[in-house]
């Protein structure tokens, strides 16, 4: 079974442009998370998709970030326009749907992440 | 707000001695408790976790983890480090919120084996 996949791994884009950065789950995980990790700190989670629909987006920094799953499979997270504080590795995880009777916690796998410079 | 606390940015041990790496958090109520390992190129790859139950737990790689309450620490260890587990560490609590399992993790570890 195929792991989580992210593209592209490395991306340099200057300051104002605008990057796309994508992630496929693992086939069947409805949930799907994005997280950022910015230099030196820790890693902090954005938004999650169940399915196409957006769960929890209180992570997003602002308007310049707007996250897809169409479809329900894969996700895409664009950044416009691009600014320096943006670099970072960003990674996306995905996980089954808990048995919402147990509240059954079920595993994140994660991706190896994309390595975003801004300059 | 939940967080976690890593004190340790960076620790070096010699290959086969002991390691224990510090993890604190703040939650409000009973927490999920992880711990992942990146290694370089690699995705983040979990551990072991705490739900409830034994506050001992076991994981891969030969780790393990003790949950303390009272001291709201998730400390993990490791008997005898072998070169191969240099790598980052990531420690992470959850709960369990309309569905979701939002990570909120630390600001990671940095092991480094001398052979």
């Amino acid at each position: 079974e195929a792991g989580v996949t992210q593209f592209p791994s490395h991306s340099v884009i200057e300051k104002g442009q605008t990057v796309t950065l994508r992630c496929d789950p693992i086939s069947g995980h409805d949930n799907l998370y994005w997280y950022r990790r910015v230099m030196g700190k820790e890693i902090k989670f954005l938004l999650h998709f169940v399915k196409e629909s957006k769960q929890d987006e209180s992570g997003m920094p602002n308007n310049r970030f707007l996250a897809e799953r169409t479809g329900g499979t894969y996700s895409t997270l664009k950044v416009q326009p691009a600014e320096l504080e943006d670099s970072g590795v960003y990674f996306c995880a995905s996980s089954h749907i808990g048995l919402s009777k147990f509240q059954v916690y079920n595993e994140q796998f994660f991706g190896p992440g994309t390595r975003l410079t801004v300059l | 707000a939940q967080s976690v606390t890593q004190p340790d940015i960076h620790i070096t041990v010699s290959e086969g001695a002991s390691l224990e790496l510090r993890c604190n958090y703040s939650y409000g109520a009973t927490p999920y408790l992880f711990w992942y390992v990146q290694s370089p190129g690699q995705g983040l790859q979990l551990l072991l976790k705490y739900f409830s139950g034994d506050t001992l737990v076991q994981g891969i790689k030969g780790f393990e983890a003790e949950f303390k309450r009272s001291q709201s620490s998730f400390n993990l260890r490791k008997p005898s480090v072998h070169w191969s587990d240099a790598a980052e560490y990531f420690c992470a609590v959850s709960g369990l919120t309309g569905g979701g399992n939002k990570l909120t993790f630390g600001t990671g570890t940095q092991l480094k084996v001398e052979l």
